[in-house]
This record gives structure tokens, C-alpha cells and sequence, in this order.
């Protein structure tokens, strides 16, 4: 088992709708969770993070961690075609431990 | 967050031959990272560099093929050695930072092409 599972996708949506991205994971030491966004030829662009279990609201993106569950979730409010990018989940532990362990990345399609 | 470029943004290489990518921050940092994102396959830490000690390697990832300079608290340098088809991937710096000073923010990446 993957530590980080992320269905690729494709993802095509219209529009003003809302989205849903998901992440499990297998490791219980994790402890911080991003969301990044990555344009087609560029660098991967640091959107949400979070620490341990909750919500976190940034504009019309919402992060969610159940640790629980392990599971993480992004959701986009009122999509745009601005949005159309790869999303990419990542983790890590605690203290010392700098090591991202990154999802695959979802592609996202919003067509006007 | 920090501003990182990379140099060159792309190149294409023969087998055999070896290629350094360069990494510059606009502020000083601790930590730099190097990942390699291949098609289809998540991004992938190579190696963690600190300013004035050897670079920590990640399971897989070796010295010899990927040496790793950090000569200040701004700059890093990765050389691919003896490059093969396989090597052909994005490579990417990034650094750690932020509010929180956990987040990690990343370089525009480097687009190797080995033929």
C-alpha cells in the first residue's frame, strides 16, 4: 500500500461548481497537510496547509484533515477555469522530519 | 514566501553526459530540498541540503549519480552524472518557510529531456 493514494483523475467539471479533491494515507505519523497546485510546465504553488485534525477556509478553498480517517479533502467553491491545474496532496510528520511524501496529483478540468 | 529560480528552466542532454541545475533563494534559508517528478509518478524527495554539511540522501538516491553543493544560505547546486534515458524527469528545488515555518515552497523546476 501507497503511503499516499490520490486519484488521478481526470476531473472535468463546469463552471460555478463545486469540487471535491481527496488523499488517504497509511502513515499516522503524519501531522502537517498541504494542498498545491501545479500549472501545466510550472513549479508546484503551495495553496492550503494545515496541522492535525480540522477546517481550514482560505477565499473559496477549504481544507479538511481527518486523521481519524486518514484522510484529507480540498474542496473549490464557485469553480473557474482559473482553476484548471493539477492538485497535488502532501504530508509529513513532526520535529526534524522535513520529508514530503506527495499524492500523484489530480488533474482538474473547469470548462466555461 | 521565498522567491526561488532555477537554472536552466530546460535542456536536452546526451547519455552519458551530466547536467547541474542551479538554485537560487531571494532570502536566506536553512534547509533546500531537492525532488524529481516523473511522468505519471508523484514528486519524490532526492536529497535535503544544509549549508555547510554533506546532503542527507533519500532511499534510492546516491552521491555519485546525484551530487548536491550548498556553498551558502541561498544557492544549491544537483548535478545528474552520467545521464540515462531514465534520468529524463522535473527537477525541482524547494525550501522551507512561511508563517507557520513548516510550509515548503518550490522553484519553477528544471526540464530534462535525455536522449
Amino acid at each position: 500500500q501507497k503511503e499516499v493514494e490520490q486519484d488521478p483523475g481526470p476531473l472535468s467539471v463546469p463552471e460555478g461548481a463545486i469540487v471535491s479533491l481527496n488523499c488517504t494515507y497509511s502513515n499516522s505519523a503524519f501531522q502537517y497537510f498541504m494542498w498545491y497546485r501545479q500549472y501545466s510546465r510550472k513549479g508546484p504553488e503551495l495553496l492550503m496547509y494545515t496541522y492535525s485534525s480540522g477546517n481550514k477556509e482560505d477565499g473559496r478553498f477549504t481544507a479538511q484533515v481527518d486523521k481519524s480517517s486518514k484522510y484529507i479533502s480540498l474542496f473549490i467553491r464557485d469553480s473557474q477555469p482559473s482553476d484548471s491545474a493539477t492538485y497535488l496532496c502532501a504530508m509529513r510528520g513532526g520535529g526534524s522530519n522535513y520529508k514530503l511524501t506527495f499524492g500523484k496529483g489530480t488533474l482538474l478540468t473547469v470548462n466555461p | 514566501s521565498a522567491v526561488i529560480s532555477q537554472k536552466p528552466s530546460r535542456d536536452i542532454c546526451q547519455r552519458g553526459t551530466s547536467l547541474t541545475i542551479q538554485c537560487q533563494v531571494d532570502s536566506q534559508v536553512t534547509m533546500m530540498f531537492w525532488y524529481r517528478q516523473q511522468p505519471g509518478q508523484s514528486l519524490t524527495l532526492i536529497a535535503t541540503a544544509n549549508q555547510g554539511s554533506e546532503a542527507t540522501y533519500e532511499s534510492g538516491f546516491v552521491i555519485d549519480k546525484f551530487p548536491i553543493s550548498r556553498p551558502n544560505l541561498t544557492f544549491s547546486t544537483l548535478t545528474v552524472s552520467n545521464m540515462s534515458p531514465e534520468d529524463s524527469s522535473i527537477y525541482l528545488c524547494s525550501v522551507e518557510g512561511g508563517l507557520a515555518g513548516y510550509e515548503q515552497y518550490f522553484g519553477p523546476g528544471t526540464r530534462l529531456t535525455v536522449t
